[in-house]
């Protein structure tokens, strides 16, 4: 059974750092580019970043780039989105997926339950 | 970056009925689009991908059309379970961006 568990959200001032964490089960990890996806309280979504299958290739939403730092580690299951500079607007549930490759085409065919990130003084 | 434009932003609707929701692309994104729904508290859930292929495992009352700039969301024969919010998707080049959404509630 294919899961995905992310972990490191909290509350954090503004300015801070913090690092989420996927850990992946189910499936072979480095066959999958990843991504991560937030959604702000009451709010749509918003893609975040992506990571190719061996994190050669990396890319960013306008919001986050420069801020954030997408990375994995193959060899433990793991993908990591390092979120700096943060700022209130930053505060979402912060959710990875992968990228499954349907037909050939990009989709999201998995997603964790999310972490929340609270941005606040 | 590609914007992409989703309405409504929401409809009441009875079960039984049919639903159209529509995406717009700012430019041409060939079939590239992905459609998601979303309950409360949950994460999203594939429904469609390259415009109008089903994801395995959902119902054949969801059907996606369109390609270039214009795509189609429709939901026949609404069922109480489809009650949510969808959401679509460009992944024809980065970055990646989302509609805004729409929130199918009940009438």
């Amino acid at each position: 059974e294919v899961q995905l568990l992310e972990s490191g959200g909290g509350l954090i001032q503004p300015g801070g750092s913090l690092r989420l964490s996927c850990t992946a089960s189910g499936f072979t990890f480095n066959n999958y580019a990843m991504d991560w996806v937030r959604q702000a309280p009451g709010k749509g979504l918003e893609w975040v970043s992506a990571i190719s299958t061996r994190g050669e290739r990396t890319f960013y939403a306008d919001s986050v780039r420069g801020r954030f730092t997408i990375s994995r580690d193959n060899s433990r299951n793991t993908l990591y989105l390092q979120l700096n500079n943060l700022r209130p607007e930053d505060t979402a549930v912060y959710y990875c997926a992968r990228d499954g490759l349907c037909d050939g085409n990009s989709c999201f065919d998995y997603w964790g339950q999310g972490t929340l990130v609270t941005v606040s003084s | 970056a590609i914007q992409v434009t989703q309405s409504p932003s929401s409809l009441s609707v009875s079960v039984g009925d049919r639903v159209i929701i529509t995406c717009r692309a700012s430019q041409d994104i060939r079939n590239d689009l992905a459609w998601y729904q979303q309950k409360p508290g949950k994460a999203p859930k594939l429904l469609i991908y390259a415009a109008s292929t089903l994801q395995s495992g959902v119902p054949s009352r969801f059907s996606g059309s369109g390609s270039g700039t214009d795509f189609t969301l429709t939901i026949t024969n609404l069922q109480p379970e489809d009650f949510a919010t969808y959401y679509c998707l460009q992944d024809y080049t980065y970055p990646w961006t989302f509609g805004q959404g729409t929130k199918v509630e009940i009438k």
